[in-house]
């Protein structure tokens, strides 16, 4: 058990709705990073944030959008969702800003199915 | 710019044999690399990581890792596979001269041990 947490661990939505992904970070992590894992694509980053502000951008669609809270737990709100949106999605956290030595610590994971 | 290889899509090994997951990298600077485990319908799981040092590096479940500068390695090794070694393996690299040390990820590689 890494620490981080992720709720719901299943989610079943419609094309075209709006879902919310919640994560919370190991115990003292500032950073949290939110990945997307397809089967035809392996892991994707999407989006990094530090102490509240957003630190670093991957691939993530305008669709998508993540906050952190001042208690550090984050939240990735996916919309008008796709039957291509349907993934696992991933929480990982760090210390610090995510520095060169820094190991990320993943999440079980969302599993996300669109129909 | 900065990227993983990971050769093999899948790797195959009987129960007792030594197995070896490849991993290449390109990158400006010095890197910092990781590897992950992702059993099935779990998360990621930090296997061990190369910082500077000695270019062997030992991880958590009897696994190492060397660390080859002159062939842009870094091979992940065991020397007698578990059936329960069965998994998803990443590599991941972070660039020293990247000023926002992004986690480039390989492909990922599938490792099935035969009883």
């Amino acid at each position: 058990d890494s620490g981080v947490t992720q709720t719901p661990k299943h989610l079943i939505t419609a094309t075209g709705q709006r879902v919310t992904l919640r994560c919370s970070p190991r115990s003292g992590d500032l950073s949290v990073y939110w990945y997307q894992q397809s089967l035809d694509q392996g892991l994707q980053f999407l989006i990094q944030y530090y102490n509240g502000e957003e630190r670093a951008k991957g691939n993530i669609l305008e669709r998508f959008s993540a906050q952190q809270f001042p208690d550090l737990h984050s939240e990735l709100n996916l919309s008008s969702l796709e039957l291509g949106d349907s993934a696992l999605y991933f929480c990982a956290s760090s210390v610090w800003s995510g520095g060169a030595m820094e190991t990320q610590y993943f999440g079980p994971g969302t599993r996300l199915l669109v129909l | 710019a900065q990227s993983v290889a990971q050769p093999e899509d899948q790797v195959n090994v009987a129960e007792g044999n030594p197995l070896t997951v490849k991993c290449t990298y390109s990158v400006s600077g010095n890197p910092y690399l990781f590897w992950y485990v992702q059993y099935p319908n779990r998360g990621l799981q930090f296997l061990l990581k190369y910082i500077t040092g000695d270019n062997l590096v030992k991880g958590s479940y009897g696994f190492e890792a060397e660390f080859n500068k002159s062939q842009t390695s870094f091979h992940l090794k065991k020397p007698s596979a578990l059936v329960s070694d069965s998994a998803l393996y990443f590599c991941a690299v972070r660039d020293e001269m990247d000023s926002n040390y992004q986690l480039i990820w390989g492909a990922g590689t599938k490792l099935i041990i035969k009883p």
